[in-house]
């Protein structure tokens, strides 16, 4: 079936860039997707590329995907204190059944 | 990585029946679960959260004696979607953690439930 893997960890300072990278196997994704997940809080969509683009960026959220590695990243630039948090990739294929990554817990230290 | 089983996978049902999913954390006490909706080429909707042992909390536009979400113990929440029509048809997630100290954070998710309502 279809697999989505992340990193569990991330440590970066403030005011760094935090890339946080997303590998899956399903080529039939039509959309991947970045959530965000605050401390007892549900999923927050951050943003979404559509499989046939290769970056999208949103302020300080830049997507990169490469289609023929599978591989997803979400770098967030100028990292800030509240942008800690668990992020999740997911793919969504043409059945619009999401697989999600386990998630990566990121860590921004003052 | 832990598991998350959510039952059924597919159902189909009449309008005006009731469906019942369930979710289940295989190898760790889910002190919060988290119900999502997907609608056609759209994101995840949160629902709901429910706390073991306590009434769920539902998001705004939610009906809550519609979607009936139980958690009593801490391996398995269930979402009852009432009298069901075929709007409610939908692709329906659940996601469990464990808030309960430690690291362990993460939020592991079921593999969903497609509901066509008929």
């Amino acid at each position: 079936g279809e697999d989505v893997e992340q990193s569990l960890f991330l440590s970066v300072r403030e005011g760094d860039s935090s890339v946080i990278n997303c590998t899956y196997t399903d080529s039939s994704s039509t959309y991947l997707y970045w959530y965000k997940q605050e401390p007892g809080a549900g999923l927050q969509l951050l943003t979404y590329i559509f499989s046939n683009m290769d970056m999208k960026q949103d302020q300080r959220l830049t997507v990169l995907l490469n289609k023929k590695d599978k591989h997803l990243s979400l770098r967030i630039a100028d990292t800030q204190t509240g942008d800690s948090a668990i992020y999740f990739c997911a793919e969504g294929n043409a059945g619009n059944m999401l697989t999600f990554g386990g998630g990566t817990r990121l860590m921004v230290k003052p | 990585g832990a598991v998350v089983s959510q039952h059924p996978s597919r159902v189909i049902c009449k309008s005006g029946t009731s469906v019942k999913i369930e979710c289940r954390s295989l190898d760790f006490q889910a002190t919060t679960m988290f119900w999502y909706r997907q609608f056609p080429k759209q994101s995840l909707m949160l629902m709901a959260t429910s706390n073991e042992g306590s009434k769920a909390t539902y998001e705004q536009g939610v009906e809550k004696d519609k979607f009936l979400i139980n958690h009593a113990s801490l391996t398995l929440s269930t979402l009852t979607v009432t009298s069901a029509h075929p709007e409610d048809s939908s692709f329906y997630i659940c996601s469990a953690r464990n808030l309960r100290g430690g690291m362990r954070t993460e939020a592991f998710f079921g593999q969903g439930t497609r509901l066509t309502v008929v």
